[in-house]
């Protein structure tokens, strides 16, 4: 199955700085990109879908000056989190569809990066 | 708007015994899809099973089968012969067959499952 990979799988900033978070699809050309969000022992809360070459879609009460969303290549989708709080420490995940999928329907998922802010 | 309820937040069961878990899920669209992911304590995302809302067949994997009842919005899953590897947060998953590309999952808040030895 198609592959997608996080970089870094954990990060700690300190408060008021801020970090990015990669997201690439390893063997596959992905043109819709999707971030997520997830609170211990909770469900994934859809942050924003990421276009190639467009600007990202962010879902409601999701501040995109905060969570700034680029999706620059076709394999590639970065999540940057600006000016850092610590309330702003969760686990992030990014999927990615795959268009080769003959259903088209499924999305693969990242491994994470859980992100602490200090 | 389409919501996914699961009612139960925890579950258990004996290793190598059966456990259904529930799912129930709220459109007003005929097409669409539903899955079970599971995230084991890596809290990597794998796709257990899917089901395409225009097929009455329930679909199966291996020790995996859904019972897919379209009328009562309803899409459980069944593990037969449950193994330790099998314990796991599963969530199930509702999207839609319109708009394309940038169709979104809509997640249940989840089910944790626990296997006794």
């Amino acid at each position: 199955g198609a592959v997608v990979s996080q970089h870094p799988s954990w990060v700690i900033c300190k408060s008021g700085t801020s970090v990015k978070i990669e997201c690439r699809s390893l063997d596959f050309q992905a043109t819709t990109m999707f971030w997520y969000r997830q609170f211990p022992k909770q469900s994934l809360m859809l942050m924003a879908t990421s276009n190639e070459g467009s600007k990202a879609t962010y879902e409601q009460g999701v501040e995109k000056d905060k969570f700034l969303i680029n999706h620059a290549s076709l394999t590639l989708s970065t999540l940057t989190v600006t000016s850092a709080h610590p309330e702003d420490s969760s686990f992030y995940i990014c999927s990615a569809r795959d268009p080769r999928d003959p259903g088209g329907n499924e999305q693969y998922f990242g491994p994470g990066t859980r992100l602490t802010v200090t | 708007a389409q919501t996914v309820t699961q009612s139960q937040p925890e579950m258990s069961v004996q290793e190598a015994e059966t456990v259904t878990l529930s799912c129930t899920y709220d459109t007003s669209e005929s097409d669409y899809y539903l899955f079970w992911y599971k995230q084991p304590p890596s809290r990597q995302m794998i796709l257990v099973i899917r089901q395409e809302a225009y097929k009455q067949q329930n679909a199966t994997e291996n020790r995996f089968s859904v019972n897919f009842q379209k009328a009562a919005k309803s899409f459980s899953l069944k593990i037969s012969d449950s193994q330790l590897g099998d314990a796991a947060m599963y969530f199930c998953a509702y999207r839609t067959d319109y708009g394309g590309a940038t169709n979104k999952l809509i997640f249940g808040t989840g089910t944790l499952l626990a296997v006794q030895p």
